[in-house]
């Protein structure tokens, strides 16, 4: 199964200001995703992110907010864009291939954010 | 979307119990994962079992997808099991392949 890595693993940012997440994934896949998790919460999907075209973002979010990229299929960033202290969230990509897998989806370690 | 409801909730168990966690879906599944996410937010994937049964250990989980529900089983509990357990699972026919997530299961194994 694919292995992804995510950083930043943590940050604490001032509101108003705008934060990058990057993911690597150690072999092509077809598919990334991006999920929000709130304190408590269960993983919300925040967007697909699409191989060399814009990324399909879920009802509640939108490009302005959440910037993503995907210039290849192993590599994938978030923004998280003029924060306020309601992003303060746990943020997870996932990658992986549709159809029969022995696997499934992996996920990256995680961004713990804070915004003060 | 497809509805996931997972049970119970919340689980206490002294180190050693065995338990088993419960996961329904509403609709068919090319896909059933079970993750633990550790106290530092690390989601693990478990298991990838849309069908059938599957063992790893101490852990073993069973889909019976025509019935749309699949069991977690832990065996001899250890204080490293705590954290939430998640189910997620994919709808048949969806060409998008997203993952929807049940609310998880709260173990917590106490010494």
């Amino acid at each position: 199964s694919a292995v992804i890595s995510q950083k930043p693993s943590r940050d604490i940012c001032q509101r108003g200001t705008s934060l990058t997440i990057q993911c690597q994934v150690d072999s092509q896949v077809t598919m990334m995703f991006w999920y929000r998790q709130q304190p408590g919460q269960s993983l919300t999907l925040i967007a697909t992110a699409n191989q060399g075209s814009e990324a399909t973002y879920e009802s509640g979010f939108v490009i302005d907010k959440f910037p993503i990229s995907r210039p290849n299929l192993t590599f994938s960033t978030l923004t998280v864009s003029n924060m306020s202290p309601e992003d303060s969230s746990i943020y997870l990509c996932s990658g992986g291939e549709t159809g029969p897998s022995n696997y499934g989806y992996t996920f990256g370690s995680g961004t713990r954010l804070t915004v003060v | 979307g497809i509805q996931v409801e997972q049970s119970p909730p919340d689980l206490i168990l002294q180190e050693g119990a065995n338990s088993t966690l419960r996961c329904n879906f509403s609709d068919s599944v090319n896909n059933l994962q079970w993750f633990h996410q550790n106290p530092w937010g690390q989601l693990i994937n478990l298991f990838y079992i849309p069908s059938g049964t599957k063992q790893n250990g101490r852990l073993s989980a069973t889909t019976v997808a025509t019935e749309r529900y699949s069991l977690l089983y832990i065996s001899s509990s250890q204080t490293t099991d705590s954290g939430v357990y998640f189910c997620a699972v994919g709808r048949r026919g969806s060409t998008l392949g997203r993952l929807y997530f049940g609310r998880g299961t709260q173990l917590t194994v106490w010494p």
